[in-house]
């Protein structure tokens, strides 16, 4: 079993419509990201959180230590929300730090 | 543009042959890491610089494989004798933050596409 597990792999959905995807983790983690992949490969950084709720522009990021599962929030989406989205843990171990990823969400967005 | 930088973007080559790959970080950034993703999968962590001192090293980087970063600023991965397996995207990705602590956002470069014939 994976460290990290995201739901849906796959999300089709209509312009407009409020979009979850799910994360869940099975290690002690000092930090989530969420990432965005488009498909010329780059990666942007999202969200970074280690508690509560952010907030930017569509975008909302939660996440539950105590239940170990992060959600992605995207409210009226846009063709241009089109990409893969990807979770990724921060493990603070031995003096360094890893993030672990998750396989990553592909979402299409249709006008 | 002051943000990670890789170079190439795309590398086609023979099975065999060797490699090397460019990362630039962004500049008052002291950690380095490496990653590499294959197709349909999340990126997998390779290796991480700390300044100019390679502090992990995960399994999946073979002999063949090799990470530096000689002046803790930019860093170079090769890949000796490539082999088809090795075809992926490199990721590059780098953050600030000194030894111990912890919430160090990482920036992540456009990645270098490799295809081994």
């Amino acid at each position: 079993k994976n460290e990290v597990e995201q739901s849906p792999q796959n999300l089709t959905a209509q312009e407009g419509e409020f979009i979850t995807i799910n994360c869940s983790y099975s290690v002690g983690i000092s930090a989530l990201h969420w990432l965005q992949q488009h498909p010329g490969g780059g990666i942007v950084s999202l969200f970074m959180l280690s508690s509560g709720k952010k907030k930017h522009g569509r975008l909302i990021a939660t996440i539950n230590i105590q239940e170990k599962h992060s959600s992605l929030h995207i409210t009226a989406s846009h063709p241009r929300d089109s990409a893969v989205y990807i979770c990724a843990v921060m493990r603070f171990q031995g003096g360094s730090e890893k993030l672990v990823f998750g396989k990553g969400t592909k979402l299409t967005v249709n006008p | 543009d002051t943000g990670v930088s890789q170079d190439p973007r795309h590398k086609i080559t023979k099975r065999g042959q060797n490699v090397t790959f460019r990362c630039d970080p962004i500049s008052e950034h002291n950690r380095l890491y490496w990653y590499r993703q294959t197709l349909g999968q999340g990126p997998e962590f390779l290796t991480y610089f700390q300044n100019e001192a390679q502090l992990e090293k995960s399994r999946l980087l073979s002999d063949r494989f090799s990470a530096e970063r000689p002046k803790g600023s930019f860093s170079t991965l090769e890949i000796q004798r490539t082999e088809q397996g090795d075809s992926a995207m490199y990721l590059c990705a780098s953050s600030s933050g000194t030894s111990g602590s912890i919430y160090n956002e990482q920036f992540f470069g456009p990645g270098t596409r490799l295809t081994v014939l």
